[in-house]
């Protein structure tokens, strides 16, 4: 059984709209990240979580991006106004041990 | 910043070849090297790591030592199988009381083996 579900494996929508990309992990963590993968391309951090507030975020993670908890099991990155640029691979991450990041099976989001 | 430089290919080879993938990286401080690998349609997955200069990461075949010298942490394999087709990234993280902070990816290598 994966250790990380990403709901849903593929999302198409129209620019403009908004977006919810959801994490489960199959154990209670505290720490989580996201990342994503323009296609071909490689793969760039967006934000970490920690114990329901963001500890780090890159320069894309801008004010259309948001991350919540929404309760106890699942994780959520939400893009508020989607623009065709956003057309990427959506993964989350979870810690693996003291130094290792588990990544889910992640998001594909097509704007179009 | 911390920034991870690697081979971009794309590489074609042979069953059974040698396989080497240069990477090299920039860090403030001690971070933790990986080697991620992404097969076709998939998701990424940890292929090794190393934690220290001078550790040998070692899964599948795949070797990597962490050379603080050279700054860099190259992906060997003695015999490459049609099946390790994939992507591979080469990548670093510092890690802190607290755990991983962010990983810095290079930007992949795509590898195709023939039979």
């Amino acid at each position: 059984e994966p250790e990380v579900t990403q709901t849903p494996s593929h999302q198409v929508t129209q620019m403009g709209q908004e977006v919810i990309l959801r994490c489960v992990p199959i154990s209670n963590h505290l720490y989580f990240y996201w990342y994503r993968q323009i296609l071909g391309q490689k793969v760039e951090f967006l934000v970490s979580f920690y114990n329901n507030e963001i500890s780090e975020k890159s320069e894309i993670f801008d004010d259309q991006f948001s991350v919540e908890r929404p309760d106890g099991s699942n994780f959520t990155l939400k893009i508020r106004s989607t623009k065709l640029e956003d057309s990427a691979m959506y993964f989350c991450a979870i810690p693996r041990g003291t130094d290792t990041q588990y990544f889910g099976p992640g998001t594909r989001l097509t704007v179009l | 910043g911390n920034s991870v430089t690697q081979m971009e290919g794309p590489v074609t080879l042979s069953e059974e070849a040698f396989l080497t993938i240069n990477c090299t990286y920039t860090a403030t401080g001690y971070p933790s090297l990986f080697w991620y690998v992404q097969y076709p349609g998939e998701g990424l997955q940890l292929l090794l790591k190393a934690t220290k200069a001078d550790d040998k990461g070692s899964n599948k075949g795949f070797e990597a030592t962490y050379r603080k010298e050279t700054t860099s942490f190259h992906l060997e394999k003695g015999s490459v199988q049609v099946s390790d087709s994939a992507v591979y990234f080469c990548a670093l993280a510092r890690i802190t009381q607290g755990g991983s902070e962010k990983l810095v990816f290079g930007k992949g290598m795509k590898l195709t083996v023939n039979p």
